[in-house]
């Protein structure tokens, strides 16, 4: 069965501390896509990265890190020196390979709320 | 480039009726994806497009149908509403690079049954 679990259901940080989104996920595909979302009050999904299943590299983006570790099918998201704009829910997800159609599979959810 | 636009934004709909949403997806995109978002049951699945083609399908009853068009353009429906069926729905757009594909969300329609 594939499955996606974000077992956070919310977080509340302060701004400027540092932030780690968990997701992990179960699948049989070998081949298979990760995927994080944020969603804003807006409730219009902003895609934030993708990651397929053969490249484990690590990647920075700005403020925003993804770790990706296939030995604990694990693929967390981290926010550094968070902001009240990174207030949010946030989606990791589980793509299936494209030529079976491609569909995702969603976790529940982690809602960060950014104080001041 | 334009996003995934979605038509209606918002829908309110008595239970029985049926209702059409409609997505046009990012240019070039050839794969549409629906997908239904609840409070209770998060977001689910319903069914992709690519080509005019069903490749895929979702866990939802008979009631819940779509289709694309030649331009890529794709509708879903849903007949005889049911309370239940009220929920944000949210289309996506993509086309495969490498093997790999990234999906596009629309602002989603908003659907209210009563």
């Amino acid at each position: 069965a594939q499955k996606v679990t974000q077992a956070q259901t919310e977080i509340s940080v302060v701004e400027k501390e540092d932030v780690t989104l968990d997701c992990v996920y179960e699948t049989r595909d070998t081949t298979y896509y990760l995927f994080w979302y944020k969603q804003p009050p807006s409730g219009e999904l902003v895609f934030l990265i993708r990651r397929n299943s053969f490249d484990e590299q690590n990647e920075i983006s700005g403020r925003y890190s993804w770790n990706f570790q296939k030995s604990t099918s694990s693929f967390n998201f981290t926010i550094t020196a968070s902001q009240a704009v990174d207030s949010a829910v946030y989606f990791c997800a589980l793509g299936t390979p494209y030529n079976q159609g491609g569909k995702l599979i969603f976790g529940q959810g982690t809602e960060l709320s950014v104080k001041p | 480039k334009a996003g995934v636009t979605q038509t209606p934004r918002y829908l309110i709909k008595t239970r029985g009726q049926q209702v059409t949403l409609s997505c046009s997806p990012i240019s070039g995109h050839r794969s549409v994806s629906w997908y239904q978002q609840t409070p209770g049951q998060g977001l689910q699945f319903l069914f992709e497009y690519f080509s005019e083609t069903q490749r895929n399908k979702g866990n939802f009853p008979g009631r819940f149908s779509g289709r694309q068009f030649s331009n890529s353009r794709s509708e879903m429906n849903v007949s005889t509403l049911e309370l239940g069926d009220s929920a944000l729905y949210l289309c996506a757009s993509s086309e495969p690079r490498g093997g790999s594909y990234e999906q596009y969300f629309g602002p989603g329609t908003r659907l209210t049954v009563t």
